[in-house]
């Protein structure tokens, strides 16, 4: 049982360039979350997901995009990357009829714009 | 929205000390976890703890939900204990899905 998986762990992009980053899950999770965290920080939700073929918006969703066209996936996009991008990106699954509504996190993928 | 505040903000303990971390939050909570975030940045599950009390191995948490607050003790504490450890909640109203996080308290446990 792999859990959440982030691809990938680490990205350095050009000011401009985009990039897609994607999270997979294998406990048959409804809900699907990106968070970043910034340096001395907390996370921060970015975009979250309740179900396929839905999204929402979280506390920062600006310059970000996400789909979930599968259950088990979700994507978050960066269609024009900024300095101010560059952080640590968490995906966390969570709500299943075993599980509940307790959160498990991938590994973090390291991005940096430069 | 719902403000979650974690204190201390930093803890400095020597090997074998005990302490107590605090989650305070403004608002009714559906859920809420307690993370350590390791060194090496990896989030590891250490309880999912709406209310009540949890015990598992050097580690326990007691929620109490009325008066809007958790406790994440630790005992005899090891330098493998030291990162960060960060509480997380659900907030209860209006069907957010979404999880909050306290800014985390930053352990270091010197051997």
């Amino acid at each position: 049982n792999a859990g959440v998986t982030q691809t990938p762990k680490f990205r350095v992009l050009k000011t401009g360039q985009s990039m897609t980053l994607l999270c997979a899950q294998d406990m048959n999770h409804e809900y699907m979350y990106w968070y970043r965290q910034d340096p001395g920080m907390g996370l921060r939700l970015i975009h979250y997901s309740v179900g396929e073929g839905t999204t929402a918006k979280g506390e920062v969703p600006d310059g970000y995009n996400v789909s979930r066209l599968k259950k088990q996936n979700f994507l978050l996009g960066l269609e024009s990357a900024a300095p101010s991008q560059t952080s640590v990106y968490f995906c966390a699954s969570s709500y299943s009829v075993d599980t509940g509504a307790e959160a498990f996190f991938g590994q973090g993928t390291r991005l940096t714009v430069v | 929205g719902i403000q979650v505040e974690q204190s201390p903000p930093d803890l400095i303990l020597q090997e074998g000390a005990n302490s107590t971390l605090r989650c305070n939050f403004s608002d009714s909570v559906n859920n809420l976890q307690w993370f350590h975030q390791n060194p090496w940045g990896q989030l590891i599950n250490l309880f999912y703890i709406p209310s009540g009390t949890k015990q598992n191995g050097r580690l326990s948490a007691t929620t109490v939900a009325t008066e809007r607050y958790s406790l994440l003790y630790i005992s005899s504490s090891q330098t493998t204990d030291s990162g960060v450890y960060f509480c997380a909640v659900e907030p209860g109203r209006g069907g957010s899905f979404k999880t909050i996080f306290g800014a985390g308290t930053r352990l270091f446990v010197k051997a």
